[in-house]
């Protein structure tokens, strides 16, 4: 069975540009989550889909958004970059009614 | 509000000694505890976890937990670290029932001395 899988893997980006990072979940897995790891802030959440719904978020501005499509593939924006969204964006999925998140290996955002 | 505490930021040990990390979480009720692994460059991977019953949780990689609820903790341990042990890991506490959105700890970076 294929684990959570996130493309690209690196990305380097300039001020003021916007980035798109795509996660594909595991199969059957409806509910992806996204994270935010930097070396000062930890792991931070983000926001999480459930059946193309928002159904949580975290504490970050309107600059991050994201949405999740019918297949349960997700897509995280973040426009209007900033130099301290460098990090490592890491998604998450579970299934349905599970307290359990199977982790990618993350996308590392560079903003220059 | 749930929180997670990691009071040690590095821990350095020899292979072959054994390991304890620590983990402090504030919840109101009982909650779900886990401890995940990070390898450099990769994602995190659940080492274990407890949501109920049996207080010492058997994990991955020879790893247990025990969660004391009179201290508020869930401690990992390992009898004899390998070179290959050395990561970041990281507690995390989640709220039973609902939508599961874990709260992670800062981390604690594992060094393995040969």
């Amino acid at each position: 069975k294929a684990g959570v899988t996130q493309t690209p893997r690196y990305l380097i980006k300039t001020r003021g540009q916007q980035v798109t990072l795509s996660c594909s979940p595991i199969s059957g897995h409806r509910s992806v989550s996204w994270y935010q790891q930097t070396p000062g802030q930890g792991l931070q959440f983000l926001f999480e889909y459930f059946s193309e719904t928002q159904r949580n978020k975290g504490n970050f501005p309107g600059r991050f958004s994201g949405r999740q499509f019918s297949n349960s593939r997700s897509e995280m924006n973040v426009s209007t970059l900033e130099l301290g969204d460098s990090a490592l964006y890491l998604c998450a999925s579970s299934r349905p009614g599970a307290d359990e998140q199977f982790f990618g290996p993350g996308t590392r955002l560079t903003v220059l | 509000a749930q929180s997670v505490t990691q009071p040690d930021i590095h821990i350095t040990v020899s292979e072959g000694a054994s390991l304890e990390l620590r983990c402090n979480y504030s919840y109101g009720a009982t909650p779900y505890l886990f401890w995940y692994v990070q390898s450099p460059g990769q994602g995190l991977q659940l080492l274990l976890k407890y949501f109920s019953g049996d207080t010492l949780v058997q994990g991955i990689k020879g790893f247990e937990a025990e969660f004391k609820r009179s201290q508020s903790s869930f401690n990992l341990r390992k009898p004899s670290v390998h070179w290959s042990d050395a990561a970041e890991y990281f507690c995390a506490v989640g709220s039973p029932g609902g939508s599961y959105i874990p709260t992670f700890g800062r981390g604690t970076s594992l060094i393995v001395h040969p």
